[in-house]
């Protein structure tokens, strides 16, 4: 089963508001989460490194204002797409490896669509 | 030197054909190589994953074939299956404690029936 879960799977926004988007370890702890952005047809790219109980890492050419980053408890990250555009859809996927020397899994990604 | 390219862009096999995809990297540094299955709307799935210090390793229908002097690694999928077809993507990363995945373009694999 899934020990990487995301949510939500699809959303649709408005221009201008915010949309957050939940990534969940469910039977380990992670002190390190990432954030990959995927358009459509496109490798995956990495946003950003999010640490528990400390400031996210932002890859160059990332804004860190548009894209919060929250890593406030060992099992859970969350990443707000702020004053959301058009060119913010995309698909989000978020990944956990278990323990320091292992592969890290994906969550099943979220489908951003701003309208 | 952070690139990690992938060939070819898509492929098409007959079912019970050999499906074979090239990566290569340029960062020494790299010790990691993971090969990742994308379906349609999911996120990826590690398939296998290889350290350099092995040429090749096998699970199942899945072979990675390394080579460290060329910088080149291969994804080999033997007796390809129809549930096969997905977006297959290569990555790399360095550093035991590093997780900063370096993915390659993706090969799009259509296995015929």
């Amino acid at each position: 089963g899934a020990v990487v879960s995301q949510h939500p799977s699809r959303v649709i926004c408005k221009s201008g508001t915010s949309v957050k988007i939940e990534c969940r370890s469910l039977d380990f702890q992670a002190t390190t989460m990432f954030w990959y952005r995927q358009f459509p047809k496109q490798s995956l790219m990495l946003m950003a490194t999010s640490n528990e109980g400390s400031k996210a890492t932002y890859e160059q050419g990332v804004e860190k204002d548009k894209f919060l980053i929250n890593h406030a408890s060992l099992t859970l990250s969350t990443l707000t797409v702020t004053s959301a555009h058009p060119e913010d859809s995309s698909f989000y996927i978020c990944s956990a490896p278990r323990t320091r020397n292992t592969e890290a899994f994906f969550g099943q990604g979220t489908r951003l669509t701003v309208v | 030197q952070q690139q990690v390219k992938q060939s070819p862009q898509s492929l098409i096999v007959q079912k019970g054909g050999i499906s074979i995809i090239n990566c290569a990297y340029e960062n020494t540094a790299f010790d990691y190589f993971p090969w990742y299955q994308q379906f349609p709307g999911k996120g990826p799935a590690l398939l296998i994953a290889i350290r350099p210090d092995v040429s090749e390793k096998k699970e199942g229908r899945f072979t990675i074939s390394f080579n460290k002097s060329a910088k080149q690694f291969s994804l080999h999928i033997m007796d390809s299956q129809p549930g096969d077809s997905a977006t297959y993507f290569c990555a790399a990363s360095m550093g035991l404690s590093s997780y900063k995945l370096i993915f390659g373009s993706g090969t799009r694999l259509l296995v015929r029936p």
